[in-house]
């Protein structure tokens, strides 16, 4: 699996964006870039995925760099609800694949 | 988001007893996936579940572990005899026919004393 580099830790203040980097510079053609997010003491919730074009959600935006060797996840409006540790994951085009799941960014959102 | 169940929340076995943890998801969903977490550290893949057979699994899931879906529902994941290692969070997870994002239940807290 091709790896991601992730911060460790980030701090935000409520109401103000966040912007996650991850690098991925061994990053295949075929793979997607999918972030997901782990609340304290609950299971991983799915987030956003893209693989060349930016992308927009409820929860968050992607983007992605032209060469694709890295990627951002963007809050707009971080809430405290949002603190939570997030993961960005590649995974081949393949619907079947698993996640691999590194060690991902601890999001603290200050009051 | 579509919603999954696991059973039970918590489970307490002794060390060698056999666990069953369940997994209740929504009946279209094609692939399903057991994963587990040891209290500190990273989620780890299991075992990949596609048209009621393994269709990739980790060197984690040895001899001691097997997934079934015995009821055409409920999805579970069997370890023979327990150690105190399999203590962890195990989580299921599925996917939807042609989608990628994958997802979770609550998980299953497994304590093994």
């Amino acid at each position: 699996d091709a790896k991601t580099t992730q911060p460790n830790s980030m701090e935000s203040n409520e109401e103000e964006p966040v912007h996650l980097p991850c690098n991925h510079s061994t990053i295949s053609g075929t793979d997607y870039i999918h972030w997901y997010r782990q609340l304290p003491s609950q299971g991983p919730e799915y987030v956003i995925h893209g693989l060349t074009s930016n992308v927009n959600n409820r929860m968050a935006s992607l983007a992605i760099a032209e060469d694709r060797k890295s990627s951002t996840l963007i809050l707009h409006r971080a809430t405290l609800r949002d603190a939570a540790v997030y993961y960005c994951i590649l995974s081949p085009g393949t619907s079947g694949s698993r996640l691999t799941f590194g060690e991902g960014t601890q999001l603290t959102v200050n009051p | 988001e579509p919603e999954v169940t696991q059973t039970p929340s918590h489970q307490v076995t002794q060390m060698g007893q056999e666990v069953i943890l369940r997994c209740v998801p929504i009946s279209n969903h094609l692939y399903f996936y057991w994963y587990r977490q040891i209290l500190g550290q990273k989620v780890e893949f299991l075992v990949s579940f596609y048209n009621n057979e393994i269709s990739e699994k980790s060197e984690i899931f040895d001899d001691q572990f097997s997934v079934e879906r015995p009821d055409g529902s409920n999805f579970t994941l069997k370890i023979r005899s327990t150690k105190l290692e399999d203590s962890a969070m195990y989580f299921c997870a599925r996917r939807l026919a042609g989608a990628y994002e994958q997802y979770f239940g609550p998980g299953t807290r497994l304590t093994v004393t």
